[in-house]
C-alpha cells in the first residue's frame, strides 16, 4: 500500500526565513509520481511540482527547491525567504504511473505554515 | 480560463438527509476524481471516473456513497441518510489523458456538515 508521512503538523515562522516541508513515503511500486499542493485558506489545491521516481534531479524554482532521494524515500520541500503570502497548509502526495491506472493520489496529512510579518 | 467548478460551496444537511454534490470539470478533461478532506486531514480518493466509466470505487467509505457521471462531462456524488461523520470537504478534480501522467486541476470543494 501506498503511504505519504508529514510528521510536521504545524510551523510558525518569521518573514525572511528559509523552511524546511519534510516528506516520506511509502510505496511497493518502482515508478511512481510525487507532488507538492499548497492549500491557501480559500481551500483550493494549487499544485506547485510533479516529480517522477526516474528522475533525482533536484529542482529550484524561483523562492521554492525541492530535494527528491529516493535511498531514503524523501521528498522535501524548501521555501527559502519566506512571505505572508506563503501562509497554508502544504500536502505531499504520491501517485503510481501503473499502465492504464486511475493516477489517484495518496496525500499526506498536510503542514500548515504560519508565515508572520 | 475556466477552471473546475463545484456547487453548492457549502451544505449543511440533518442526519438521515441525503446530498447530491456537483462538479463541473474543465472541458475536455477525460478523468475524474473525487476525493474526501476531513477537518485536519490530507485529501482521502473515493472514486475516478474515465468519460462516463467508473473505473475506481475502491475509496467510496460505504454504499450510502453513490457517484456518477452519465454524459462524460458534469459528475454527481450522492450521500444517502447522511451521518456525522460523512462532514468534510468534497474535493473534485479532472485532468485530460492525452500524456504520461495528466496533472488534476481541483476544484474549489463543497464543505458538507451534517448536523
Amino acid at each position: 500500500a501506498q503511504k505519504v508521512t508529514q510528521a510536521q503538523t504545524e510551523i510558525s515562522v518569521v518573514e525572511k526565513e528559509d523552511v524546511t516541508l519534510d516528506c516520506v513515503y511509502e510505496t511497493r511500486d518502482t515508478t511512481y509520481y510525487l507532488f507538492w499542493y499548497k492549500q491557501p485558506p480559500s481551500g483550493e489545491l494549487v499544485f506547485l511540482i510533479r516529480r517522477n521516481s526516474f528522475d533525482e534531479q533536484n529542482e529550484i524554482s524561483g523562492r521554492y527547491s525541492w530535494n527528491f532521494q529516493k535511498s531514503t524515500s524523501s521528498f522535501n520541500f524548501t521555501i527559502t525567504a519566506s512571505q505572508v503570502v506563503d501562509s497554508a497548509v502544504y500536502f505531499c502526495a504520491l501517485s503510481d504511473i501503473t499502465q492504464g491506472g486511475s493516477e489517484k493520489l495518496v496525500f499526506g496529512k498536510g503542514m500548515k505554515l504560519t508565515v508572520n510579518p | 480560463g475556466a477552471g473546475v467548478s463545484q456547487s453548492p460551496r457549502y451544505k449543511v444537511a440533518k442526519r438521515g438527509q441525503d446530498v447530491a454534490l456537483r462538479c463541473d470539470p474543465i472541458s475536455g478533461h477525460v478523468s475524474l476524481f473525487w476525493y474526501q478532506q476531513a477537518l485536519g486531514q490530507g485529501p482521502e480518493f473515493l472514486t475516478y471516473f474515465q468519460n462516463e466509466a467508473q473505473l475506481d470505487k475502491s475509496g467510496l467509505p460505504s454504499d450510502r456513497f453513490f457517484a456518477e457521471r452519465p454524459e462524460g462531462s458534469v459528475s454527481t456524488l450522492k450521500i444517502q441518510r447522511t451521518q456525522q461523520e460523512d462532514s468534510a470537504v468534497y474535493l473534485c478534480a479532472s485532468s485530460s489523458r492525452d500524456r504520461t501522467y495528466n496533472e488534476q486541476f481541483f476544484g474549489p470543494g463543497t464543505r458538507l456538515t451534517v448536523l
